[in-house]
């Protein structure tokens, strides 16, 4: 299984773009990518998926470079409720067992 | 939108004493999973089901088991609770493998 492995934490301000890269070297083939999102005491809340290239939806943007050993989760102009943790996660659509790393810690300041 | 639903938010239990979480899907999803959450170690695998009566190891199943009788209910169950079964315990289901996770919002298991 491939082993992902990002920042512990970034600090931003509100307004401004984030960028969280992951590392996962050793991804395979069919593996996806994916990106959570998760409060104190609550489960984690799944933002983006992709494959290769790039993704888009209304709340993040993931950028995959061509070899895909790496990604990027950006944050469009962060806001204060932005303050999380952010787990990327790397896995195929065969075992089922996605691997939780430490993640990202992310604190929007005013 | 899906709903993954725990029993508990919070729950005290003795040593020794045998512990059901209960965790229900209402989107008919295939698989469900069962993850403990603890301070510096993330998230980590316990039992995962795959379809109704079939169960597949995690990373740390010791200790626990788990029960799929019907396709929407997953079961942790804790044969005989210990101290260090104290964590933050989480449910999830998705669709298919390949697509992304929906959670529950946990449950804090205190074992004294």
């Amino acid at each position: 299984l491939a082993k992902t492995t990002q920042p512990i934490s970034m600090d931003s301000y509100e307004g401004q773009e984030v960028n969280i890269t992951c590392s996962h070297n050793n991804i395979a083939t069919n593996d996806y990518i994916t990106w959570y999102q998760q409060f104190p005491s609550q489960g984690p809340r799944f933002i983006i998926q992709g494959y290769k290239t790039k993704v888009t939806n209304e709340v993040a943007s993931l950028f995959i470079p061509a070899d895909r050993k790496s990604s990027t989760l950006s944050l469009p102009r962060v806001s204060l409720s932005d303050t999380a943790v952010y787990y990327c996660l790397v896995g195929d659509n065969q075992g089922g067992k996605l691997i939780f790393g430490q993640g990202t810690e992310l604190s929007v300041k005013p | 939108d899906v709903k993954v639903t725990q029993s508990s938010r919070y729950l005290v239990k003795r040593t020794g004493e045998k512990v059901f979480l209960e965790c229900v899907q209402d989107m008919d999803h295939e698989n469900m999973f069962w993850y403990r959450q603890d301070p510096g170690l993330g998230l980590r695998l316990i039992y995962f089901s795959y379809d109704v009566k079939m169960k597949e190891k995690g990373d740390i199943p010791e200790g626990y088991s788990v029960s799929r009788e019907k396709k929407e209910r997953f079961s942790l169950i804790l044969e005989s609770a210990s101290t260090n079964q104290t964590s933050m315990y989480l449910c999830a289901s998705n669709r298919d493998f390949g697509y992304g996770y929906t959670f529950g919002s946990g449950t804090r298991l205190t074992v004294v």
